[in-house]
């Protein structure tokens, strides 16, 4: 039961933004958005998350449409580090956090 | 961001033997710490929840008395694989919730161990 839906893959110039899509139309109103990435073989790395009002960090910025049916991850100057595996989970505060499949970003050179 | 630590990073062991894997939260207390597993390219799944002071909670179809889990303080939950067979190759990775106090517990997630059971 996928409460989120990512595109499996997406490619990025070096230098440019990387914008990664997610939907989330089923989340409920005290559900978080948080986004981490998995570089290979490594633990997942927290990125942002964000409740309405859109965030942003020293790593990204989270976009959260009005409605919070989808959000967007940038991340403003993609370098070939940022190549990973990138999950959109949904959440409440003191949820499990589980996985599904996210979105392979790969930053070309 | 904080910091979870795992040792060992890396362990190949003998069919038959345990191994115990430490995660550590390094610069916070975490009463609460998550043990997951990840198969080559495959997602992370969670195998058991950690609670500090009282017993693991295990997900549907993970053996609890095969995967031993404690985490007798704030900052360390240990897992040990017992009896370790070829299938139990995997990479282990933990995880910290941080209290941060913004409404939401974010979780932090150590570097991950790479089990090799020959």
């Amino acid at each position: 039961d996928a409460k989120t839906t990512q595109p499996p893959s997406m490619d990025c110039a070096e230098g440019r933004a990387a914008n990664l899509p997610c939907n989330h139309s089923t989340i409920s109103g005290n559900e978080y958005v948080y986004w981490y990435r998995q570089i290979h073989s490594q633990g997942p790395q927290y990125i942002i998350h964000g409740l309405k009002n859109n965030e942003t960090n020293e790593m990204a910025s989270l976009i959260i449409t009005e409605d919070r049916k989808s959000s967007t991850l940038i991340l403003p100057h993609a370098t070939l580090r940022d190549t990973a595996v990138y999950y959109c989970i949904v959440l409440f505060g003191n949820e499990k956090l589980t996985f599904g499949t996210g979105t392979r970003l790969t930053i070309i050179p | 961001g904080a910091v979870v630590s795992q040792h060992p990073s890396r362990v190949i062991c003998k069919s038959g033997t345990s191994v115990k894997i430490e995660c550590r939260s390094l610069d916070f207390q975490a009463t609460t710490m998550f043990w997951y597993r990840q198969f080559p390219k495959q997602s992370l799944m969670l195998m058991a929840t950690s609670n500090e002071g009282s017993k693991a909670t295990y997900e549907q179809g993970v053996e609890k008395d095969k995967f031993l889990i404690n985490h007798a303080s704030l900052t360390l939950s240990t897992l040990t694989v017992t009896s370790a067979h070829p299938e139990d190759s995997s990479f282990y990775i933990c995880s910290a919730r941080d209290p941060g106090g913004s409404g939401t517990d974010t979780q932090y997630f150590g570097p991950g161990t790479r089990l090799t059971v020959l």
